[in-house]
């Protein structure tokens, strides 16, 4: 059973700061690992994915990804009340039949 | 033009009923999913479709039945509903190799 785990939340942060979401997943044999971000009532959206360990970054996103250690995180840099809603990291095990899990989500609330 | 589209967006139906919800990409991917997300944002997959072929069925009761006439299709008949089948469910497609899974606008089941 693959297992993708982020920490649950909530998690608050105030206008300006850099918010820190993070995710893990069991299978080295993952290959591709996105980030979605979900309002309240609306479907998930893509807002970064990544492939190779290192950094990626686009806009005040940066996602991280580290295979050694089954890691994967998203830094969200001068967080605006706009990014309040639930983060959800995902990973892809292609070899599997294309296979595409979600963790449990994080809550995330920016305070004016 | 939606890229996946399901209906309906609401359900409300009473304990013993059986339903259905459709599903459509116009995308040309090959792989699609259903997802449940209970009321803690979990999105759990349930099943998933690559080219009509059953790939995953992640111990959804016997009562939940996907069809996929077509690889642009797939439906989720569930029958005997029951309170604990309250959420939203959504569908999702996704092509092949390192790409992202697009989401449908979901449908809120209430089971009473």
């Amino acid at each position: 059973q693959k297992e993708v785990e982020q920490n649950s939340g909530p998690l608050s942060v105030p206008e300006g700061a850099i918010a820190s979401l993070n995710c893990t997943y069991s299978d080295r044999v993952s290959q591709s690992f996105f980030w979605y971000r979900q309002y309240s009532g609306k479907s998930p959206e893509l807002i970064m994915s990544i492939y190779s360990n290192g950094d990626k970054e686009d806009g005040r996103f940066t996602a991280q990804l580290n295979k050694a250690s089954q890691y994967v995180s998203l830094l969200i840099r001068d967080s605006q009340p706009s990014d309040s809603a639930t983060y959800l990291c995902a990973v892809n095990w292609q070899n599997t039949g294309n296979q595409f899990y979600f963790g449990t989500g994080t809550s995330l609330t920016v305070i004016p | 033009d939606t890229a996946v589209s399901q209906t309906p967006k609401y359900l409300v139906t009473q304990m013993g009923n059986d339903k259905s919800i459709k599903c459509e990409q116009n995308l040309g991917h090959d792989t699609m999913y259903w997802y449940k997300q209970d009321s803690k944002k979990f999105l759990k997959i349930m099943f998933s479709y690559n080219n009509k072929e059953l790939i995953i069925n992640e111990t959804v009761p016997n009562r939940f039945s996907p069809k996929s006439p077509d690889k642009a299709h797939l439906n989720l008949h569930i029958n005997s509903l029951e309170l604990g089948d309250s959420a939203v469910y959504f569908c999702a497609s996704k092509g092949f190799m390192n790409t992202e899974a697009f989401f449908g606008q979901g449908t809120r089941l209430t089971v009473v």
